[in-house]
């Protein structure tokens, strides 16, 4: 079975830091890896995921395989920011069953 | 456009009672989950269905049932609530991969807060 670990509950940086949210997962296969995001008082929502290589409001995250990590990071930290994160692993294309990790709750100071 | 629509926002139940949360989305996705985030830990997912008539267990499906009559709607029932079952429960939705890039993100609703004392 498939498990996300986030090993930081909490994240505090001030505004203009670099900021950068750890994920590590087992899993034997290759997985598809997702960032999903939940502002207060807003629904979770995807904010990036490795197979589009996107960067998503100033953040980028790269899947390592060999490290099973995929790392959210953002190099100038910005208030709206602030939030939680919750990184996913989805086993393979066709599954559509995501596996979540615990989530880190990002403060962004002024 | 609402997404997808939990109700409802809050509850609480004695131990034993029953209840159906529902889930309903205008976005015609064919795929639907049901999840529960318990304190500190992440979603876990609890039954999902790929489309009208099918439904399949996730990792925690004891103690609930879900049925999938219409696209729309996918309500997730407790039959004999217990303490366990506490829990702040999300349903989401997503579609299908058309474009082969990877699949769709999943739509999530704001979720039912559950107490059972």
């Amino acid at each position: 079975a498939q498990r996300v670990t986030q090993p930081e509950k909490l994240l505090s940086v001030f505004k203009g830091a670099p900021v950068e949210l750890k994920c590590n997962y087992s899993y034997s296969g290759s997985p598809e890896l997702f960032w999903y995001v939940q502002y207060s008082r807003q629904r979770l929502q995807l904010l990036l995921r490795h197979i589009s290589r996107e960067s998503i409001k100033g953040f980028t995250a790269d899947l390592n395989k060999g490290e099973t990590s995929f790392h959210l990071k953002k190099p100038f930290a910005q208030e709206e920011d602030s939030a939680m994160y919750y990184c996913a692993l989805e086993p393979c294309s066709n599954d559509y069953k995501l596996s979540f990790g615990a989530g880190t709750t990002v403060t962004v100071r002024a | 456009n609402a997404g997808v629509t939990q109700t409802p926002k809050f509850r609480i139940l004695k131990i034993g009672q029953s209840m159906t949360l529902q889930c309903t989305q205008d976005m015609n996705h064919n795929y639907m989950y049901w999840y529960r985030q318990d304190p500190g830990m992440g979603l876990k997912l609890i039954y999902y269905s790929v489309g009208a008539g099918i439904t399949d267990k996730g990792e925690v499906p004891n103690g609930y049932n879900v049925s999938r009559s219409t696209t729309e709607d996918f309500p997730l029932r407790l039959e004999l609530a217990a303490p366990s079952q506490t829990s702040v429960y999300f349903c989401a939705s997503s579609t299908d991969d058309f474009w082969g890039i990877g699949n769709q993100p999943q739509h999530f609703g704001d979720g039912t807060r559950l107490s059972i004392l």
